[in-house]
């Protein structure tokens, strides 16, 4: 089955790190650019991180941005996202995605993981 | 950064009826959007892309049109499954790529 399944939510302090895990299954992960989306329980999509196929190109939401790293292992056939300096406000539900389509970045997606849940919380 | 607008927030519809759904970006994006579907507890599902192009499996109920910085969703008889909250994204000028705030299609 072709799926993407996150993984490394957790309940984290204000000023902590987390990194979050998306392990893809039934397909090769090296074809396909990924990214990260959030969303704050009862909150609209925030898109947090985009990444090309070998890692070469990255980008970043500007609230995240010096605080949150994205990187790929496509060994390993999966995607992940470093997390430090954590505050309240990256509370979300972390969502990873696939490009709806391989060989290219193309910046829409047509694959989804379930999410995983961080909450930052003293 | 583009600044995507949806309107209305939410839409009250009854089943058969037609939904239209507007998107509005702050600047052009060409036929740079894509529409997700998104259903309580579930991740988003895409929906359409290039503005008017459906992904494989979506009804052909579902409609996309428009261009530089007007975008409209239509359903064009909405089905019980179809009450749901739907987004618009940008994706021609990145980082960052950015959504809608979502519109929420509701039983009348």
């Amino acid at each position: 089955e072709v799926q993407l399944v996150e993984s490394g939510g957790s309940v984290v302090r204000p000023g902590g790190s987390l990194r979050l895990s998306c392990a893809a299954s039934g397909f090769s992960l090296d074809d396909y650019g990924m990214t990260w989306v959030r969303q704050a329980p009862g909150k609209g999509l925030e898109w947090v991180s985009g990444i090309n196929w070998n890692g070469g190109s990255t980008g970043y939401a500007d609230s995240v941005k010096g605080r949150f790293t994205v990187s790929r292992d496509n060994a390993k056939n999966s995607l992940y996202l470093q997390m430090n300096s954590l505050r309240a406000e990256d509370t979300a539900f972390y969502y990873c995605a696939r490009d709806l389509r391989g060989g290219g970045w193309y910046l829409y997606f047509g694959l989804w993981g379930r999410g995983t849940l961080v909450t930052v919380s003293s | 950064e583009i600044v995507m607008t949806q309107s209305p927030a939410t839409l009250s519809v009854s089943p058969g009826e037609r939904a239209t759904l507007s998107c509005r970006a702050s600047q052009s994006i060409n036929r740079d959007l894509a529409w997700y579907q998104q259903k309580p507890g579930q991740p988003p599902r895409l929906l359409l892309y290039g503005a008017s192009t459906r992904a494989t499996g979506v009804p052909a109920r579902f409609s996309g049109s428009g261009s530089g910085t007007e975008f409209t969703l239509t359903i064009s008889s909405l089905q019980s499954e179809d009450f749901a909250v739907y987004y618009c994204q940008q994706y021609d000028t990145w980082p960052p790529l950015t959504f809608g705030g979502g519109t929420k299609v509701e039983i009348k």
